[in-house]
């Protein structure tokens, strides 16, 4: 079955540390998108890529980096520059000019 | 630019009641909509999207949705809810011809009582 995979779904460290957390997608979309949940904040977008090797800010991308290497991989790091790491973070991917969007199911990050 | 109001943070209804979930946007023109479910701890789906058209739209799970341009609305319903639709609710909002970005409301959480 196609899908988005993120791993892992429980991940804590320490203050200062950086973490990545992985996104996998075999879906073949071109455009894929991280998103940070906090309690009634809804989603906000961190970073988005519509094509391997190009990836642009979202709108609270401080403290944060990505990559995108592969068509099917957009992993997320989490820097030590992050001031409120701890939240809910959501990958999810789209077609090249479709607006509907294909959900992971989350990594939830604590960060002590 | 675009954004997305959910004006209810948290509903409440009995099971075999009733929904209405109310989404407002704004936007000069007709933008692209959708509502997406979240289940705790997962991810979110696609229930329904508009792009332009029949401004009733059907969705998965029994749900509808109708865009109304006057009121800038996009509402969810459901004429009949079930224990297991319990979840949180977004309404999201996308500018049709630019960036694939989508703007998502804060959330509307249903609670469902027997």
């Amino acid at each position: 079955d196609g899908g988005i995979t993120q791993s892992p779904k429980y991940l804590f460290r320490k203050e200062g540390q950086n973490v990545t957390l992985s996104c996998e997608q075999n879906l073949n979309h071109d455009a894929m998108y991280w998103y940070r949940q906090d309690p009634g904040q809804g989603l906000r977008l961190i970073y988005y890529s519509q094509i391997v090797n190009d990836f642009q800010k979202g709108d609270i991308a401080e403290g944060y980096s990505v990559s995108r290497e592969k068509k099917e991989s957009f992993p997320l790091t989490v820097t030590s520059a992050q001031k409120n790491p701890t939240a809910f973070y959501l990958c999810a991917s789209s077609n090249q000019g479709s607006y509907e969007q294909y959900f992971g199911p989350g990594t939830r990050l604590t960060v002590t | 630019a675009q954004s997305v109001t959910q004006p209810d943070i948290h509903i409440t209804v009995s099971e075999g009641a009733s929904l209405e979930l109310r989404c407002n946007y704004s936007y000069g023109a007709t933008p692209y909509l959708f509502w997406y479910v979240q289940s705790p701890g997962q991810g979110l789906q696609l229930l329904l999207k508009y792009f332009s058209g029949d401004t009733l739209v059907q969705g998965i799970k029994g749900f509808e949705a109708e865009f109304k341009r006057s009121q800038s609305s996009f509402n969810l319903r459901k004429p009949s809810v079930h224990w297991s639709d319990a979840a949180e609710y977004f309404c999201a909002v996308a500018i049709p011809g630019g960036y694939q970005k989508v703007t998502f409301g804060i959330g509307t959480k249903l609670q469902v009582i027997p």
